[in-house]
């Protein structure tokens, strides 16, 4: 039972336009919403984050957005850098629960930027 | 500020060896959080330990088994190993206590089985 789930396994853009990369999620006991950032041999590197108290949430190239009644968040990223290029994580947590330190990722998409 | 380390980077284990992994979390941050990843599953919760005690576990085996330190550190255990348990291991720390914090990762363990 996959309770987050990105749908797009690929995204390719051009430098310079804008990134969407989309995440679903079906537990409803989620109420904190992260986006990390994966290269190749390193652990995922933290963006930007949002509660489900706000609706969006921006943080330089970085903006996040929920829409808690479609259980759909995304991330924008303008604009789009060649160094952006990695693989892109959703994750969930029930924050507000006792589910402690438990994190619940998608399966990741491959954002490519291409010069 | 040191992020989080993870030691050692790459390990080569043969089936029905165990193996112990080491994280030791950001200075100041009391909750270490770890990770199973693989190609099928995708990253997968283990467990979280806060202030020495393990406060939630995921859904595997009773072979993976943890403890953390006073000072914060933390170590995985996983015995009796499994071809499937090859994997990339993640520690994550965060602050801890109430309310929601965002998990900051190590760099991995590589596990290899044979």
């Amino acid at each position: 039972d996959q309770q987050v789930k990105q749908n797009s396994p690929s995204l390719s853009v051009q430098e310079g336009r804008i990134s969407i990369l989309n995440c679903d999620y079906t537990n409803s006991m989620f109420d904190y919403f992260l986006w990390y950032k994966k290269y190749p041999a390193e652990g995922p590197t933290f963006l930007i984050s949002i509660s489900s108290i706000k609706d969006k949430n921006e943080d330089g190239r970085f903006t996040v957005f929920l829409n808690k009644s479609a259980k759909h968040l995304s991330l924008h990223i303008v604009p789009s850098q060649p160094g952006d290029s990695a693989v892109y994580f959703c994750a969930a947590s029930n924050a507000g629960g006792t589910s402690y330190g438990k994190l619940t990722f998608g399966q990741g998409t491959i954002l490519t930027v291409h010069p | 500020k040191a992020g989080v380390t993870q030691t050692p980077r790459y390990l080569i284990k043969t089936r029905g060896q165990q193996v112990t992994l080491s994280c030791s979390p950001i200075s100041g941050h009391r909750s270490v959080s770890w990770y199973q990843q693989t190609p099928g599953q995708g990253l997968q919760f283990l467990f979280e330990y806060f202030s020495e005690t393990q406060r939630n576990k995921g859904n595997f085996p009773g072979r993976f088994s943890g403890r953390q330190f006073s000072n914060s550190r933390s170590e995985m255990n996983v015995s009796t190993l499994e071809l499937g348990d090859s994997a990339l291991y993640l520690c994550a720390s965060s602050l801890g206590g109430a309310g929601p914090y965002e998990q900051y990762f190590g760099p991995g363990t590589r596990l290899t089985v044979t």
